[in-house]
């Protein structure tokens, strides 16, 4: 059965740091690994898909990375700013299966 | 286009009182998703569908049910509330095609009910 865990659950930093978030899973056949933001009270924002047969995508000050033997994709943000602030949410699409399986997620805030 | 469109965004519910909560989307993806979010959760797949006509169960589908008529809505109804569906609930659809690598999710923006 496949598992999905983000690492830390919450993170607190001050603007302008660089940080990663992570996400890992337990079974490396999926088709792809999409991260998600979540705005308090809202829904969730596709952030990045990446393809099981990619090793990372960008967009603006965000590169996911994936590596798929190791069960690990890690989220990579450039220059936080307090408008990061959210929930972050990484999901995987198993291959046996037609569902997407999510993490808890990670908390994070980001503030001046 | 719309996207996912989810009614109603909030609903407050009596024990045993049923009712159906409706998604549309306007992108003619094939596969839909059902999940509920509870407080410091993840979001856990009630009911899903691959296509009109077909659907199949999630993790959490008792006291749940579903119906896909059509390629763009997915209603999910709540037959007999209770306080254990309490919950924010959030629809999504993705295009599932040969290969499926590029299979991108969109949500819709959640229904928040609360049954008392």
């Amino acid at each position: 059965k496949q598992e999905v865990t983000q690492i830390p659950a919450a993170l607190s930093v001050p603007e302008g740091e660089n940080l990663v978030l992570n996400c890992s899973f337990t079974d490396s056949a999926i088709y792809n690994l999409q991260w998600f933001r979540q705005d308090p009270g809202k829904g969730l924002t596709s952030l990045l898909l990446i393809q099981s047969s990619q090793r990372e995508q960008t967009s603006g000050r965000l590169n996911a990375s994936l590596d798929k033997s190791s069960g690990r994709s890690t989220l990579y943000i450039a220059a936080s700013q307090p408008g990061d602030s959210a929930t972050y949410l990484c999901a995987v699409r198993p291959r046996n299966t037609d569902k997407l399986i999510f993490g808890t997620g990670t908390r994070l805030q980001v503030f001046p | 286009n719309a996207g996912v469109t989810q009614t109603p965004k909030f609903r407050i519910l009596k024990i045993g009182q049923s009712m159906t909560l409706q998604c549309t989307q306007d992108m003619n993806h094939n596969y839909m998703y059902w999940y509920r979010q509870d407080p410091g959760m993840g979001l856990k797949l009630i009911y899903y569908s691959v296509g009109a006509g077909i659907t199949d169960k999630g993790e959490v589908p008792n006291g749940y049910n579903v119906s896909r008529s059509t390629t763009e809505d997915f209603p999910l109804r709540l037959e007999l509330a209770a306080p254990s569906q309490t919950s924010v609930y959030f629809c999504a659809s993705s295009y599932d095609g040969v290969g499926r690598m590029n299979t991108e999710a969109f949500f819709g923006q959640g229904t928040r009910l609360t049954v008392v």
